[in-house]
Order: structure tokens, then sequence, then C-alpha cells
């Protein structure tokens, strides 16, 4: 069964802090999304990887095929990146498979 | 600017109505997808067009539940004699290729309450 598995499902950390979001999926992928989702409901693009590690900003992205995992971490957290961290793959075919989010809290 | 317009972003509507929502890509684009979101839960697949051609449909998508896209432009998601199990976010996110690869752009989705 295509299954993704996210942890945790909530978080809450002082700014400042180094913040790990983790993703599991069950079988062999061609691409893996994390996306962002604020209050509301707008969901964001923020990358797609397939194989080794992106960095954009404070966020960096990795992945491991040979573990089917993958993390997300955010250096400097600030309150503004307090939302919904998403993680999505594409198991072979064109449509997306998600797992339920990571809810991010982030203390001034 | 997400590259995908939705409309309605609201919308409230007695059990046993019918309901469309409709999204607009405004970008170039590959594929055209819906999804459902319930409260706390990841999006769930329910369609996907390229083009006017709809190539997968979702078990989710029982018969009352119909998705069109004339013309390959816009998209309309149709649910016929809503439920309140219905009650959701409806997203419509399309694919555009570039230099890293296919990107995934989300509209703002279309809430539905029914009562």
């Amino acid at each position: 069964k295509n299954e993704v598995e996210q942890s945790p499902q909530n978080l809450t950390a002082q700014e400042g802090e180094f913040i790990t979001i983790n993703c599991s999926y069950s079988v062999g992928i061609s691409a893996l999304h994390w996306l962002q989702q604020h209050p509301g409901g707008g969901i964001v693009s923020l990358f797609m990887l397939s194989s080794g590690k992106k960095k954009h900003g404070r966020l960096i992205a990795t992945i491991n095929i040979q573990e089917k995992h993958s993390s997300l971490h955010i250096t400097a957290s600030h309150p503004r990146d307090s939302a919904v961290y998403i993680c999505a793959v594409n198991f072979g075919n064109e449509k997306l498979t998600f797992g339920t989010g990571t809810r991010l809290t982030i203390i001034p | 600017d997400t590259g995908v317009s939705q409309d309605p972003r609201h919308k409230i509507t007695k059990r046993g109505q019918n309901v469309t929502f409709r999204c607009d890509p405004i970008s170039e684009h590959n594929r055209l997808y819906w999804y459902r979101q319930t409260l706390g839960q990841g999006p769930e697949f329910l369609t996907y067009f390229q083009n006017e051609a709809q190539l997968e449909k979702s078990r989710l998508l029982s018969d009352r539940f119909s998705a069109e896209r004339p013309k390959g432009s816009f998209s309309t998601l149709e649910i016929q004699r809503t439920e309140q199990g219905d009650s959701a976010m409806y997203l419509c996110a399309i694919t555009a290729t570039g230099l890293g690869g296919n990107t995934i752009y989300f509209g703002e989705g279309s809430w539905l309450t029914v009562v």
C-alpha cells in the first residue's frame, strides 16, 4: 500500500531553534514534495526532491532514497514559519499522496 | 499569485443541493488536478486532466461527483445531491515544467460546508 507518514504531528519551539520534520514512505517514489499550508488553506510548494539535498534560504530538504525517508529542516526559526508542513510523494504516477502534515508553532 | 484561481472560496449549502466549483489556471501548465482536504488531514487525490482529457479518477469520486475541463482551459467540479460528508476544502492544482522538474501550484481552495 502506498503510504506517507510524517512526524511529529505537532511541534512547538522557541524562536531561533533548529527545526526538523520527518517524512517516511512505503515504496519507491519518483519525486517527493515539501509543502507549506497557512491557516485559510493556501498551499505553497517549498521543495521538490528526487535525490540528495536542496536549500532555499533558511529551509533545507534532504532525501535518502534507500531508507525511504526525507527531512525538512528550518534554521533560525521565526514565528512567521508557523504553519502546517506537508510531505507529498509521487509513487511513480502523476498524482500526489499526502502525509497528514506537521503543525509547527514558533513562539517568540 | 499562485497561478491558480478558484471560485467560490466559500460555499454553504443545504444537504441535497448541487454545487459547482471552478478552477482557472492563470499560468502555463501541464496537468490540472483536483484534491479534497478535510480538517486535520492531508489532501486526497480526486482526479486529474491533461488538456481536456480526464486521465484518472479516484474511487473517492462517487457518481455524485463530476469534473470537466472543456477545451483544456478552466475546470469545474460538480457535486450533486450534497451530503454532510462532502464538507471539505476542494483544492485545484496545476503542474508546470521548469528547470528543476515539475513544480506544483495550488489554488487557495474552495471551502464547502453542507448543513
